[in-house]
């Protein structure tokens, strides 16, 4: 299994622009989730989902987009990139449909708006 | 509304030292669970150990220990003998049962620790 993979792994963006970081798991996990680390914070949650085709906001939800149309899928969407969302983003995955067992990490992507 | 302190930001230790990191965390509910991840320098996010509210019992695991008090709201951390692979940043971690632990997990602030040769 490869576990949670993330792409890109690294990605600059100018203000303005859209993009998708994506996030897949093979291992048939319910829940994923999105968070952001930005120093001295701690990693906060974005976005996430339950199961396929159900989605929910997190603690930052502003600027992105998720969906989840396949178990094994969770794209995150930037719609227009502002210096803020700068940060380095992680993809996780649970085998419950919840956050009471370990979550499974993406090894994340490193984003920077310009 | 939950919420997690690892007050201290940076520990620095000489190699063989014992260490401990504290986790303080706040919750109305009476189920909750705690985690510690490690991030190595490399940048991935290693889980180390999982615990309920329900069980207060210390766990060893190697060089590693975890002393869980729901009386103080802690859930610290010893490393025991440091090792320089030791250095990395430690995040510790809640997830509380009401909505169903679906809201995501909850993270202090994190504690760099450097393990000097």
């Amino acid at each position: 299994n490869a576990g949670v993979t993330q792409t890109p792994k690294f990605q600059v963006l100018k203000t303005g622009q859209s993009m998708t970081l994506q996030c897949a798991q093979d291992m048939n996990h319910e829940y994923m989730s999105w968070y952001r680390q930005d120093p001295g914070m701690g990693l906060r949650l974005i976005h996430y989902s339950v199961g396929a085709g159900i989605t929910d906001q997190g603690e930052v939800p502003n600027g992105y987009n998720v969906s989840r149309s396949t178990t094994e899928d969770f794209p995150l969407r930037l719609l227009s990139a502002a210096p803020s969302q700068t940060s380095v983003y992680f993809c996780a995955s649970s085998p419950s449909g919840n956050t009471y067992n370990e979550q499974f990490f993406g090894p994340g992507t490193r984003l920077t708006v310009l | 509304a939950q919420k997690v302190t690892q007050a201290q930001t940076e520990i620095s230790v000489v190699e063989k030292e014992d260490v401990t990191l504290d986790c303080v965390y706040e919750t109305r509910d009476t189920t909750y669970y705690l985690f510690w991840y490690k991030q190595p320098p490399s940048g991935e996010l290693v889980f180390l150990i999982r615990r309920n509210s329900f069980d207060e019992q210390n766990e060893i695991s190697g060089r590693y220990s975890w002393n869980f008090q729901k009386s103080t709201s802690s859930f610290n951390f010893t490393i025991t003998a440091s090792q320089v692979v030791d250095s990395a940043v430690y995040f510790c971690a809640l997830s509380e049962a009401q909505g169903g632990g679906a809201d995501g997990l909850t993270f202090g602030k994190g504690t760099h620790l450097i393990i000097q040769p």
